[in-house]
């Protein structure tokens, strides 16, 4: 089955600075990556996902970038905000089963001033 | 349009008692999901439903638990005879037909003394 590691559980940056979540996935025919944040006692909220076909997707100052071949796709933040500080979930869907999105483990992002 | 809606969104049951969650989803979506998410933890999959009908429940334990998403009305994950390691957050999900996209609500934080 599908397995989804994601890297670091924690990140610490400056306010201004960039952070960057990756995930790594097993399933070579997984063809949706989303990157969910979850603020505290609030659910994950959709902020970005990209398919198979492209390499690159960007949304203000958010960004994911996906590598097929080595299976891995990475959130980008720039310019970070204190109000980006949250956790944030990547996940990828099992082949053959389209019911189930498997989730990384998450990163605390922690943003300060 | 209003978002996946969840209620309660805490709820506090003795040992042994049932717990019933309920999640509407958002207007237009006939797919939801549950999931399970311990405290400091990622969001496990337990199960997926389309109006009438349990798709995919194999990440639901087979004892007390059950789920169900009938014709009219919300879709319910019921817990009978809870025990202290039930206690969680339970995010219900939707989806459009044949869409991968995912929405989540705000949660149950379900808490058993």
């Amino acid at each position: 089955g599908e397995n989804v590691e994601q890297h670091p559980s924690t990140l610490s940056v400056q306010e201004g600075d960039s952070a960057v979540i990756k995930c790594t996935y097993s399933d070579s025919a997984s063809n949706y990556f989303p990157w969910y944040k979850q603020e505290l006692g609030k659910g994950p909220q959709l902020i970005i996902d990209i398919r198979s076909n492209v390499g690159e997707k960007k949304d203000q100052r958010i960004a994911v970038t996906l590598n097929k071949t080595a299976k891995h796709f990475s959130l980008h933040i720039t310019e970070t905000q204190p109000e980006d500080s949250a956790v944030y979930f990547c996940a990828a869907p099992r082949t053959g089963t389209a019911s189930k999105l498997t989730f990384g483990t998450g990163t605390r992002l922690q943003v300060t001033l | 349009n209003a978002g996946v809606m969840q209620n309660p969104r805490h709820l506090v049951r003795r040992r042994g008692q049932e717990a019933r969650l309920r999640c509407s989803p958002m207007k237009g979506h006939s797919h939801v999901y549950w999931y399970r998410q311990l405290p400091e933890e990622g969001l496990k999959f337990m199960v997926y439903l389309q109006k009438e009908n349990i798709i995919d429940e194999s990440g639901m334990p087979k004892e007390r638990f059950s789920a169900e998403f009938p014709k009219e009305g919300p879709s319910i994950l019921r817990i009978q005879q809870v025990v202290r390691g039930d206690s969680a957050a339970y995010f219900c999900a939707s989806s459009p037909p044949s869409a991968d996209t995912r929405y989540f609500g705000p949660g149950t934080r379900l808490t058993v003394l």
